[in-house]
């Protein structure tokens, strides 16, 4: 079936980097862009970026800028978001999500990852 | 960035009731909204895209209006399963922007 597994929790310290994977499987992986979306506790929801696996483009919210990477792997059909210059407020669940329509009307988050849990202390 | 606005930020309602949530963006969008579920330690689910559409798989008490600038989520008849937090998105621009959110709790 369709499905995002993504890697498990993380604890870091602050000021250090983190790598979150996401592995696509039941469907054609170049075909459809990624997108990242973090939730603080008890907070909403928040979207971090967006990656186009086959040509690897990306675009990051503006807030990020200059310390979220997000790269693709085609051999391996994973994604990755990096995080780095670490601090408390980014400890969160951080999800992976597909988008099945990017630029069109469909352009939703249809399937998502599991979450993985990232503690900045 | 286009600013989601869902009122009311949380709900109190009985099994069997009709429950209806709004999503207010800052700017037309056309139909370019989208709703999710989202339960205690689980990843939200897409209900609703486009607006109106509904997603595979989802009961068809579940149901989206609106356009331009003003949508609607409502529940028909709300099941036990249904209690947990619903949030609006929009999907006409980057960077994408989500509602606060709107939680449904038993009465």
């Amino acid at each position: 079936q369709v499905q995002l597994v993504q890697s498990g929790a993380e604890v870091k310290k602050p000021g250090a980097s983190v790598r979150v994977s996401c592995k696509a499987s039941g469907y054609s992986f170049t075909n459809y862009y990624v997108h990242w979306v973090r939730q603080a506790p008890g907070q909403g929801l928040e979207w971090m970026g967006i990656i186009n696996p086959s040509a690897g483009t990306t675009r990051y919210a503006q807030k990020f800028q200059g310390r979220l990477s997000m790269t693709s792997d085609t051999s391996t059909r994973t994604v990755y978001m990096e995080l780095s210059s670490l601090r408390s407020e980014d400890t969160a669940v951080y999800f992976c999500a597909r988008d099945p329509d990017y630029g069109g009307y469909e352009a939703s988050f249809d399937v998502w990852g599991q979450g993985t849990t990232v503690t900045v202390s | 960035d286009i600013q989601m606005t869902q009122s009311p930020s949380s709900l109190s309602a009985s099994v069997g009731d009709r429950v209806t949530i709004t999503c207010r963006a800052s700017q037309s969008m056309s139909i370019y909204l989208n709703w999710y579920q989202q339960k205690p330690g689980k990843a939200p689910k897409l209900l609703i895209y486009a607006a109106s559409s509904l997603q595979s798989g989802v009961p068809s008490r579940f149901s989206g209006s609106g356009s331009g600038t003003d949508f609607t989520l409502t529940i028909s008849s709300l099941q036990p399963e249904d209690f947990a937090t619903y949030y609006c998105q929009q999907s006409y621009t980057t960077p994408r922007t989500f509602g606060q959110g709107t939680k449904v709790e038993i009465k």
